[in-house]
């Protein structure tokens, strides 16, 4: 059973598109997470929801939107496509908000903006 | 603000050789800290961890102690085999409450 997964696992779309990108977990984790991971492997954490709440919105540009519709799901849409959008998103989950909670991963979602 | 620094990459090594790769951390107060495996075309996933001072964590052949004296958490491996072959990621949970990572050392290993 996946416990984090991401659809779709490759998008590939023009600029100026809008574009969605879903996460589920089936580990009852109250905690969810966006993050980028650009070309050189660099990741940073753009957004976390714990039960449907968002609690870190870090400095993402507003075409970037998440939407939590329930504690099991975090979506994540982008408007108006950049080329520097091209990135892999993982999203990844924790049973709740304690430092030493281990994070896990879906499986990446390969953004390329043509 | 808080940051994690280690060692750049990659790093090559035959298989059997000693690993070591080095990370240092800046925090305030005394964070949870953790290595993150990511293998070819998957997400991240838990190397080890450790939550306080002195604290080793260990898994598959891997170790790491917290060290508060020098700020480090290094990774060591006694014997590397070719499927350790990753980029690895230490990373510390921080007082704004998320995780941040550092620029991760991929390691490729030679049979």
């Amino acid at each position: 059973d996946t416990a984090v997964s991401q659809t779709p696992k490759y998008l590939v779309t023009q600029m100026g598109n809008d574009k969605s990108i879903k996460c589920e977990q089936n580990l009852g984790h109250d905690t969810m997470y966006w993050y980028k991971q650009d070309s050189k492997k660099f990741l940073k954490i753009m957004f976390s929801y714990n039960n449907k709440e968002l609690i870190i919105n870090e400095t993402v540009p507003n075409r970037f939107s998440p939407k939590s519709p329930d504690k099991a799901h975090l979506n994540l849409h982008i408007n108006s496509l950049e080329l520097g959008d091209s990135a892999v998103y993982f999203c990844a989950s924790k049973v709740g908000t304690s430092g030493s909670d281990t994070q896990y991963f879906g499986p990446g979602t390969r953004l390329t903006v043509l | 603000g808080d940051s994690v620094t280690q060692m750049e990459g990659p790093v090559t090594l035959s298989e059997e050789a000693f690993l070591t790769i080095n990370c240092t951390y800046t925090a305030t107060g005394y964070p949870s800290l953790f290595w993150y495996v990511q293998y070819p075309g998957e997400g991240l996933q838990l190397l080890l961890k450790a939550t306080k001072a002195d604290d080793k964590g260990s898994n598959k052949g891997f170790e790491a102690t917290y060290r508060k004296e020098t700020t480090s958490f290094h990774l060591e491996k006694g014997s590397v085999q070719v499927s350790d072959s990753a980029v690895y990621f230490c990373a510390l949970y921080s007082s704004a409450s998320k995780i941040i990572f550092g620029s991760g050392t991929r390691l490729s290993i030679r049979p």
